[in-house]
């Protein structure tokens, strides 16, 4: 069962405009939660987390939201360039179990110029 | 520094050969780990160590193995190759959970360029 979702493979938006990725999860468990990002033939790069106790993180131009209660964070990308376009992947860790964080299966962003 | 460093990036195997996907880091973290990414299954945790001379079990260990002797080399092991195993292949490190910005080993980790491993 897939603990962590991404349930769209994925999204296009115009340049300057904002992008928004969601990612839904099941465990209660999960109180750490990170967004990777992935060019292809390279490895996964850290952008942004959140942790439990906060409901929002930015930096520059990411934003993470976090809903506990529906069990649901978003990244927000604004303004969206040409640059952000990759593969992006939502993961989360577990308290007893941070040693071990769970992937989403990714979502494909297009920024078109 | 060099940081993650995977080798090799391409490998072919017949089912039944052996083959060790070497990973380096020069970063000093404690914390290593093996991923393989399948499409449309995302990340999955293969093994991985939280210092030398200790290593433990991911979502999908069966097949692998896996040893830490140094804190720098975290080399992944496949005994007996199979079709099930074609995949791409990340090695990730990180700072322990005391030295790292969470508190949690896990969380912030620099992955490797990837090795794409093919079982015939």
């Amino acid at each position: 069962d897939q603990q962590v979702k991404q349930n769209s493979p994925s999204l296009s938006v115009q340049e300057g405009r904002i992008s928004i990725l969601n990612c839904d999860y099941t465990n209660s468990m999960f109180d750490y939660f990170l967004w990777y990002k992935k060019y292809p033939a390279e490895g996964p790069t850290f952008l942004i987390s959140i942790s439990s106790i906060k409901d929002k993180n930015e930096d520059g131009r990411f934003t993470v939201f976090l809903n506990k209660s529906a069990k649901h964070l978003s990244l927000h990308i604004v303004p969206s360039q040409p640059g952000d376009s990759a593969v992006y992947f939502c993961a989360a860790s577990a308290l007893g179990a941070t040693n071990k964080l769970i992937f989403g299966t990714g979502t494909l962003l297009a920024v078109q110029p | 520094n060099a940081g993650v460093t995977q080798t090799p990036k391409f490998q072919v195997l017949k089912t039944g050969q052996s083959m060790t996907l070497q990973c380096a880091q020069d970063m000093n973290h404690e914390y290593m780990s093996w991923y393989r990414q399948d499409p449309g299954m995302g990340l999955r945790l293969i093994h991985y160590s939280v210092g030398a001379g200790i290593t433990d079990q991911g979502e999908v260990p069966n097949g692998y193995n896996v040893s830490r002797s140094t804190t720098e080399d975290f080399p992944l092991r496949l005994l007996s190759a199979a079709p099930s195993q074609t995949s791409v292949y990340f090695c990730a490190s990180s700072y322990s959970g005391t030295a790292s910005t969470s508190g949690r080993a896990a969380d912030t980790q620099y992955f490797g360029p990837g090795t794409r491993l093919t079982v015939l």
